[in-house]
């Protein structure tokens, strides 16, 4: 699978748009973007995934580059709640031997 | 829907006694996965299984580790003998296979004194 980059941490004020980028420049054709998020002392929790266009859900949206080579998790309205750390996976689609490796991902802070 | 549910929550054992997690996938998930958690490597998977069967136990750190799926409803993650290092959080997920939707539950403490 390929790999992802993450910014460390990043910061976002209650009730603004949380923008979190993930670079996947080795991204095959096959491999979806997922992600994921946890926060603390919980199990990681699925938010999104995609393969090249746009998707939303409840959660988030996940907007794709047209290379595919980087992807923007975008929360709308962050709250306090939204305080995790986010994790950028890609995987082989429609595989059942191709697993989720998670990387350090993203903290994000959200503030009041 | 119970989802994943693992036990126990917390486990403090003394270096060299037996442990034994547990697992109960959510029902009609097909895949299973064991990870474990520490502060210094991240989140390392540590076997998968597609319909009760291992598929990949790369990630199993040394002999001392064994996972078993007895049925489709249970999984034990078994360290044998426990060693300090072993400390961490471990964490079951389920999916249907092929659909990369992991959930997690809520993963078993482990403290080897």
């Amino acid at each position: 699978d390929a790999k992802t980059t993450q910014p460390t941490s990043m910061d976002c004020a209650e009730g603004r748009a949380a923008n979190l980028p993930c670079n996947h420049s080795t991204i095959s054709g096959n491999e979806y973007v997922y992600w994921y998020r946890q926060i603390h002392s919980q199990g990681p929790q699925y938010i999104i995934h995609g393969l090249k266009n746009n998707e939303t859900n409840e959660m988030a949206s996940l907007i794709i580059t047209e290379d595919r080579k980087s992807s923007t998790l975008i929360l709308p309205h962050a709250t306090l709640r939204d305080t995790a750390v986010y994790y950028c996976i890609v995987r082989v689609a429609d595989s059942g031997y191709s697993t989720l490796t998670f990387g350090k991902g993203t903290m994000l802070l959200v503030s009041p | 829907d119970a989802g994943v549910i693992q036990s126990p929550r917390h486990e403090v054992t003394e270096m060299g006694q037996e442990v034994t997690l547990r697992c109960k996938p959510i029902s009609g998930h097909n895949s299973l996965f064991w990870y474990r958690q520490t502060m210094m490597r991240g989140l390392e998977l540590l076997i998968y299984f597609n319909n009760n069967v291992p598929i990949d136990d790369s990630g199993m750190p040394e002999d001392r580790f064994s996972a078993k799926m007895p049925n489709a409803s249970f999984s034990t993650l078994k360290i044998q003998p426990s060693e300090p290092r072993d400390s961490a959080v471990y964490f079951c997920a389920s999916m249907v296979v092929n659909t990369g939707e992991l959930f997690f539950g809520e993963g078993s403490r482990l403290t080897v004194l």
